[in-house]
């Protein structure tokens, strides 16, 4: 199975900060990656598909790089309010399907 | 709208069984790949298991902690994903999502899963 790690699991930041969030993969997963964003109680919705392209009605505000077993990265250049939240990865190279750990994104 | 509606969760005890379902609209839900996504009480996304469609075979793919206790089936006519679990262990409790599977595990162009349930409950307690 492929395993990804996520860092840091926990991040405290500021309204207006950037963060980057990243997500390493076990083996070569190319551009097969997704990141998620998940309130409590919630479902996760989707942010970024194919490593770097912004899923439809998502803020400009979030990005994603990466590719291979290359370091993936989310990044939030101007953290609102709304986007305190935890965050997933997940590679959809091959099943079963995995997820990251979990960054969880907190007001300073 | 598409919507996803998850149905089924409850307490059961430890060597139980439970069938969640899942019921979905505004999409041809005959033609989706659809996943089931668990979350423990306080910990990440784990994936589940995956069912096709039955044009593509109705082939199931499960995780490990789960193949052979879980079954996943669906009912094209009702529009409706099933999630049979048995053999309940306490590390089964959980949030169980429904979601679809972007039939591009692999492949490029290679999509997300951008349509979830809200979720149900399992609670797997003496």
């Amino acid at each position: 199975d492929i395993q990804l790690t996520q860092s840091p699991s926990f991040l405290s930041a500021s309204v207006g900060d950037r963060v980057t969030i990243t997500c390493r993969a076990s083996e070569g997963i190319s551009n097969y990656l997704a990141w998620y964003q998940q309130k409590p109680g919630k479902a996760p919705k989707l942010l970024i598909y194919a490593a770097s392209t912004l899923q439809s009605g998502v803020p400009s505000r979030f990005g994603g790089r990466g590719s291979g077993t290359a370091e993936f990265t989310l990044t939030i250049s101007s953290l609102q309010p709304e986007d305190f939240a935890t965050y997933y990865c997940q590679q959809l190279s091959s099943y079963p399907l995995t997820f990251g750990g979990g960054t969880k994104v907190e007001i300073k | 709208e598409v919507q996803l509606v998850e149905s089924g969760g409850g307490l059961v005890k430890p060597g139980g069984s439970l069938r969640l379902s899942c019921t979905s609209s505004g999409f041809t839900f005959s033609n989706a790949w659809m996943t089931w996504v668990r979350q423990a009480p306080g910990k990440g996304l784990e994936w589940v298991g995956r069912i096709k469609s039955k044009t593509d075979g109705e082939t199931t793919d499960y995780a490990a902690p789960v193949k052979g206790r879980f079954t996943i089936s669906r009912d094209d006519s009702k529009n409706t994903l099933y999630l049979q679990m048995s053999s309940l262990k306490t590390e089964d409790t959980a949030v169980y999502y429904c979601t679809t599977d972007p039939k591009t595990v692999g492949t490029t162009p290679n999509y997300g899963m951008d349509v979830w349930g809200q979720g149900t409950t399992v609670t797997v307690s003496s």
